[in-house]
């Protein structure tokens, strides 16, 4: 069975500090996809970035970083010098190879950017 | 370039009342999908469909749960009977193709409370 687990539920940091959410997920496919979303105050699901299981390099964008090992089962999202926008709960979701397009999220990090 | 759009954003019902969420996919995309995020649980899939057909049920509650997705107009997510546990957050969101690995974007979603 697929399972995603953020563990840490809530994180409080001030602005301009970096911080890295956690991702750590479970599946017996060797093709899968990896997606981390952003839910901000306003409710909307924004989509962040997608990865499939066999890119393993690393992705930046903008202050926004991704960091993919398969060998710990980890897909971790970093935020440098974080801005008091950034708050929002943050979503890590699997899906299997095949057949239909089914998200499995994780339950979700709360992060709080205080000024 | 619209977004999906659900609506209403905000829907009260009282028990035993229908809740009807409605949700227009992308431009350009043909398949829908309707996940819900209950306060204690997370987001879950309930369905995937496409024009006039659901293509996975899996994730629906067995009895009062339906959806539909005809050739012309919206996606309909429609609940009968609503209880209080049926309270919570519903989103559609929709992608181009079908098939995992597809980005699948989110709509606002849909927050209904039954008192």
């Amino acid at each position: 069975a697929q399972k995603v687990t953020q563990a840490q539920t809530e994180i409080s940091v001030v602005e301009k500090e970096d911080v890295t959410l956690d991702c750590v997920y479970e599946t017996r496919d060797t093709t899968y996809y990896l997606f981390w979303y952003k839910q901000p105050p306003s409710g909307e699901l924004v989509f962040l970035i997608r990865r499939n299981s066999f890119d393993e390099q690393n992705e930046i964008s903008g202050r926004y970083s991704w960091n993919f090992q398969k060998s710990t089962s980890s897909f971790n999202f970093t935020i440098t010098a974080s801005q008091v926008v950034d708050s929002a709960v943050y979503f890590c979701a699997l899906s299997e190879a095949g057949g239909a397009q089914k998200l499995v999220f994780g339950q979700g990090t709360r992060l709080t950017i205080n000024p | 370039n619209a977004g999906v759009m659900q609506n209403p954003r905000h829907l009260v019902r009282r028990r035993g009342q229908e809740a009807r969420l409605r949700c227009s996919p992308m431009k350009g995309h043909s398949h829908v999908y309707w996940y819900r995020q209950l306060p204690e649980e997370g987001l879950k899939f309930m369905v995937y469909l496409q024009k006039e057909n659901i293509i996975d049920e899996s994730g629906m509650p067995k009895e009062r749960f339906s959806a539909e997705f005809p050739k012309e107009g919206p996606s309909i997510l429609r609940i009968q009977q609503v209880v209080r546990g049926d309270s919570a957050a519903y989103f559609c969101a929709s992608s181009p193709r079908g098939g995992s690995g597809n980005t699948i974007y989110f709509g606002e979603g849909s927050w209904l409370t039954v008192v």
